[in-house]
């Protein structure tokens, strides 16, 4: 089955500690993008990327670092910069061209401890 | 900038009721429209879309018609079911970059 898989589902860090969140497609889509959801807040958009080896900063790109070496995956990094990073991180992908849907993972919670 | 307006939830209705929920838009151009869902502790669905005005979309008794004279592309269900209590996102695509920009979505509880 196609998708998009993202792990783990829950993750918890320590202060100071930089962590990473895996995601993985398998539908052959070029573009790919990390959110945060925070509650009454909706999606926000931290990066995103339309091209291996190419991305760009969405609007809370800071504290955040990601990578797009293989056209499959999208893995974010949480720093130690990011003050607040209890939320709720979704990926999702896309299709090129104009007015494409995304398709979006099952996200993973990241805690504080 | 472009954005979207959704109204503010929560929506409580009972089983069978009719549900709107709103969603008005700012855009240069023309944009793509979509409905996605959430249900709890889930990804997000896409429940339907359009991409020129005066198309409905529609999906799993939910429509939704793009309306570009009053901006607006409302999400409608003659009859909401318990399994229907979700979190419902409006959201749009009007430029070149794929990227959408998002309501803050809408809660809707049905209680049987």
């Amino acid at each position: 089955d196609g998708g998009i898989t993202q792990s783990p589902k829950y993750l918890f860090r320590k202060e100071g500690q930089n962590v990473t969140l895996s995601c993985e497609q398998n539908l052959n889509h070029d573009a790919m993008y990390w959110y945060r959801q925070d509650p009454g807040q909706g999606l926000r958009l931290i990066y995103y990327s339309q091209i291996v080896n190419d991305f760009q900063k969405g609007d809370i790109a800071e504290g955040y670092s990601v990578s797009r070496e293989k056209k499959e995956s999208f893995p974010l990094t949480v720093t130690s910069a990011q003050k607040n990073p209890t939320a709720f991180y979704l990926c999702a992908s896309s299709t090129s061209g104009t007015g494409v849907s995304q398709y979006f993972g099952p996200g993973t919670r990241l805690l504080v401890l | 900038g472009d954005s979207v307006t959704q109204m503010e939830g929560p929506v409580t209705l009972s089983e069978e009721a009719f549900l709107t929920i709103n969603c008005t838009y700012t855009a240069t151009g023309y944009p793509s429209l979509f409905w996605y869902v959430q249900y709890p502790g889930e990804g997000l669905q896409l429940l339907l879309k359009a991409t020129k005005a005066d198309d409905k979309g529609s999906n799993k008794g939910f429509e939704a018609t793009y309306r570009k004279e009053t901006t607006s592309f409302h999400l409608e269900k003659g009859s909401v079911q318990v399994s229907d209590s979700a979190v419902y996102f409006c959201a749009l695509n009007a430029g070149n970059n794929r990227k959408l920009i998002w309501g803050l979505g809408t809660s809707l509880a049905v209680n049987p």
